[in-house]
């Protein structure tokens, strides 16, 4: 049973459009919701996370918006860039029980010039 | 600072071969991490290390092992390969258990 959707599994935006990924989860026990960048041939690297007591958190051109009645939280890309192609995956997890955490699927973003 | 480091980077395998994936971190985190990745899948977590000393099963630890042979390295075991462990396999450190995960470039393994 996987506990983490997302979705699309893969986006094309033109230079300067938004990108918005979604995710959505199962398990009401989440309470860490983070964002990965990978890009090819590299590990992910954390890109910015999210704990449920916020409904929205912005760094730079990124941004998690988070809906704790929905269960679902989404990655916002501002004025993309082809620098910004990579998969991104969002994960959750349980406090502090590594055991408990799950990804999702990964979308590829491919940003056009 | 290296961050975490992981070798061999490529490795092919015949069915039933055995070897072990290493994995060292530099950052003194107490936290390690074993991950698979395959095409259009996220991460699954293989085993987990929450300190020296502690190893855990995580979603998918069937085929393989664990050794925490100190606080910097981890190392993966596979000890009768199969093709269905043709993968990505990376290794992910972090100052706590549950904190962020610092990733290493992986190990990309094909068994034939």
């Amino acid at each position: 049973q996987q506990q983490v959707k997302q979705s699309p599994q893969s986006l094309i935006v033109q230079k300067g459009g938004i990108s918005i990924i979604n995710c959505a989860y199962e398990n009401t026990a989440f309470d860490y919701f983070p964002w990965y960048q990978q890009f090819p041939g590299k590990g992910p690297a954390l890109l910015i996370a999210i704990r449920p007591d916020v409904s929205e958190k912005k760094e730079g051109r990124f941004t998690i918006s988070f809906n704790k009645s929905a269960k679902q939280f989404s990655l916002h890309i501002m004025d993309s860039q082809p620098g910004d192609s990579a998969t991104y995956f969002c994960a959750a997890s349980i406090g502090t029980n590594a055991g408990k955490s799950t990804f999702g699927d990964g979308t590829t973003l491919t940003v056009k010039p | 600072n290296a961050g975490v480091t992981q070798t061999p980077k490529f490795q092919v395998l015949k069915t039933g071969q055995s070897m072990t994936l290493q994995c060292a971190q530099d950052m003194n985190h107490n936290s390690m991490y074993w991950y698979r990745q395959d095409p259009g899948m996220g991460l699954r977590l293989i085993y987990y290390s929450a300190s020296e000393g502690t190893t855990d099963k995580g979603e998918v630890p069937n085929g393989y092992n664990v050794s925490r042979l100190n606080k910097r390295e981890f190392s993966l075991r596979l000890e009768s390969a199969a093709p269905s462990q043709t993968s990505v396999y990376f290794c992910a450190s972090s100052e706590y258990e549950g904190g962020e995960q610092f990733f290493g470039p992986g190990t990309r393994l094909t068994v034939l």
